[in-house]
């Protein structure tokens, strides 16, 4: 069974833009959650969709969001982009929300200029 | 969730026992213990859990103390591969339990 995907693997943008990022569980599970990681500040709770709505939310300002479609995969975009926005950024997939075995993808770096 | 104490860094000569220590003195009576490690530029892979009893699967073992306030990981016989974070997380195991709460973990060093 193929493992969690994500993509793009490597993003450079600038201030004030905005990004997409997009995340494929592994097939049959229903739940994405979304985490930052930071040198600063670690492994970060972004939110998590289940069945395409949001279910739990972490602390992080309206900038981030997500969404989730029918065939489970997710997008989070950050738009206005700052230089502490610059991470790796972690999709987890789950059979049922709230997990509790998360199975995370690679990553998605990105490096905001 | 309850908060986790773990020691920043540790050693360990390949072969031998890792044991990972976790301290979780405000665990309460529905809180699991969750293990998971991360390999460097990877991201975290689940490695165990459990509730009371002590658990062991084909990666590792879990002990949790009688009164639940500690655990300990053990990698019987570590290799260079298992060189690596581990996050020791306590966390109901419930419709909030993907909201994991990651501390900082114990960086383990396998040498040769």
């Amino acid at each position: 069974k193929a493992g969690v995907t994500q993509t793009p693997r490597y993003l450079i943008k600038t201030r004030g833009q905005q990004v997409t990022l997009s995340c494929s569980p592994i097939s049959g599970h229903r739940s994405v959650s979304w985490y930052q990681q930071t040198p600063g500040q670690g492994l970060q709770f972004l939110f998590e969709y289940f069945s395409e709505t949001q279910r739990n939310k972490g602390n992080f300002p309206g900038r981030f969001s997500g969404r989730q479609f029918s065939n489970s995969r997710s997008e989070m975009n950050v738009s206005t982009l700052e230089l502490g926005d610059s991470a790796l950024y972690l999709c987890a997939s789950s059979l049922e929300v709230g997990g509790p075995f998360l199975y995370f993808g690679p990553g998605t770096r990105l490096l905001v200029l | 969730d309850a908060k986790t104490t773990q020691p920043p860094s540790m050693d360990c000569a390949e072969g031998r026992a890792a044991n990972l220590p976790c301290n979780h003195s405000t665990i309460s009576g529905n809180e699991y213990v969750y293990w998971y490690r991360q390999i460097h530029s990877q991201g975290p892979q689940y490695i165990i859990h459990g509730l009371k009893n002590n658990e062991t699967n084909e990666m590792a073992s879990l002990i949790i103390t009688e009164d639940r306030k500690s655990s300990t990981l053990i990698l019987p016989h570590a290799t260079l591969r298992d060189t690596a974070v581990y996050y020791c997380i306590v966390s109901l195991n419930t419709g909030t339990a993907s909201k994991l709460t990651f501390g900082t973990g114990t960086r383990l060093q396998v040498t040769l």
